[in-house]
């Protein structure tokens, strides 16, 4: 069982719609949890941090962190042909620094 | 991405060949991880330095695979003697300090021949 699922989808929605991107874990012991954006042939762009449960938004950006179920979201709202991308969910524990555990990423597609 | 700098871009080698691989971290930022991408695969971590020292090296093959960061100048990934299943995208990251956020830079694309 890998130690973080996520959907790879692919994904399409209409633009204006919204996202909700999803991934699950399996170690307890993770506390800071990462979205990360990757457009093709680039590197990952660090969109949202959080180490709490609840909800952090940024812009049309929403992280929701849920400890007890080990699940993370992210909502995107009023989507744009430019969210088009990979969506990749990390997160690490308190012993491992900053290395870092992804998902697989979700591909995102926003149809203009 | 352009605060974290990784050359090559692209790089072609043939089987049996050494690839250096480079990566400058952000300006402050003394922490640098390297990870791997397999196609339609995630991002699998390799290897954490600070100046000077290997932190981590959990996700690191035990041959062929080594790097470093000096006191002065870029950290490097190298590949000794690359086989065909070493083509991937190597990116590196960088955070100022333990248990910040990571900041990518855009990879370098090894293909083996």
């Amino acid at each position: 069982q890998k130690e973080v699922e996520q959907d790879p989808g692919p994904l399409s929605v209409p633009e204006g719609a919204i996202v909700s991107l999803n991934c699950t874990y399996s170690n307890s012991a993770f506390q800071y949890f990462m979205w990360y954006r990757q457009y093709s042939r680039k590197g990952p762009e660090l969109l949202m941090y959080t180490y709490s449960s609840g909800n952090k938004e940024d812009g049309r950006f929403t992280a929701q962190v849920d400890k007890s179920s080990k699940y993370i979201s992210l909502f995107i709202r009023d989507s744009q042909p430019s969210d088009s991308a990979t969506y990749l969910c990390a997160m690490s524990d308190e012993t491992s620094g900053s290395r870092l555990t992804f998902g697989e990423g979700t591909q995102l597609t926003v149809n203009p | 991405n352009a605060g974290v700098m990784q050359n090559p871009r692209h790089l072609v080698r043939r089987r049996g060949q050494e690839a250096r691989l480079r990566c400058s971290p952000m300006k402050g930022h003394s922490h640098v991880y390297w990870y791997r991408q397999l196609p339609e695969e995630g991002l699998k971590f390799m290897v954490y330095l600070q100046k000077e020292n290997i932190i981590d090296e959990s996700g690191m093959p035990k041959e062929r695979f080594s790097a470093e960061f000096p006191k002065e100048g870029p950290s490097i990934l190298r590949i000794q003697q690359v086989v065909r299943g070493d083509s991937a995208a190597y990116f590196c990251a960088s955070s100022p300090e333990v248990n910040s956020p990571l900041h990518f830079g855009n990879g370098t694309r090894l293909t083996v021949t």
